[in-house]
């Protein structure tokens, strides 16, 4: 399994963009890259995914250099709704879920 | 992606009773997961729940403590037994569903143990 390292905590201010990055050192070939959000009370809710280079959907944006171990996670322009904790992992998803390992998460902060 | 119902949302149970949590997905699902979250903690596995067989349980969880049915593929149930309070905790079910985007997650139960 690929082990991820992220951030415990961040902190930003509304309308910045912040960049969570993970460093997943042991990626295999077959792994891909995905971020979770949660907020307190709720179940993680997917982000995005990806496999390499730059991945872009209406929420966010992922980075993935040539080497692929780590990845990095853009939030433009962020509001205080966007204060929640952040899950970088790393496996395959057509996998069993065991291959999806949760790490301990990037708690963000947004503050005005 | 799959839309899963999960209830109840939060319950306080006294010490030695079971719960049975429930965990609906609105369309069939290949695969179904049963995580812990302690508070303030990231997410722990207990187990995959298997269609039409025993489900799969992760080191630290056994059957007879978080007995699992999936009796078909859009539905499953998590029992926590015999419940202490190191049991309190939020429970949440999770869906895989075809291609790579991802797994759906339920909005949580948060067991109380008293």
């Amino acid at each position: 399994l690929a082990k991820t390292t992220q951030p415990i905590s961040m902190d930003s201010y509304e309308g910045q963009e912040v960049n969570i990055t993970c460093s997943h050192n042991n990626i295999a070939t077959n792994d891909y890259i995905t971020w979770y959000q949660q907020f307190p009370s709720q179940g993680p809710r997917f982000i995005i995914q990806g496999y390499k280079t730059k991945v872009t959907n209406e929420v966010a944006s992922l980075f993935i250099p040539a080497d692929r171990k780590s990845s990095t996670l853009s939030l433009p322009r962020v509001s205080l709704s966007d204060t929640a904790v952040y899950y970088c992992l790393v496996g395959d998803p057509s996998g069993s879920a065991r291959q999806l390992t949760f790490g301990s998460g990037t708690q963000l902060t947004v503050l005005p | 992606s799959a839309v899963i119902s999960q209830k109840p949302s939060r319950d306080i149970c006294q010490r030695g009773t079971s719960l049975t949590i429930q965990c609906q997905v609105d369309s069939q699902v290949t695969m179904m997961f049963w995580y812990r979250q302690q508070p303030g903690q990231s997410l722990t596995l207990i187990a995959t729940a298997n269609q039409g067989s025993e489900a799969t349980y992760e080191s630290g969880f056994v059957i007879d403590k978080f007995p699992i049915s999936r009796p078909n593929l859009t539905f499953s149930t998590l029992t926590v037994s015999n419940m202490s309070p190191e049991d309190s905790s939020i429970y949440l079910c999770s869906a895989q569903g075809q291609g790579v985007y991802g797994y759906t997650f339920g909005s949580g139960t948060r067991l109380t143990v008293v």
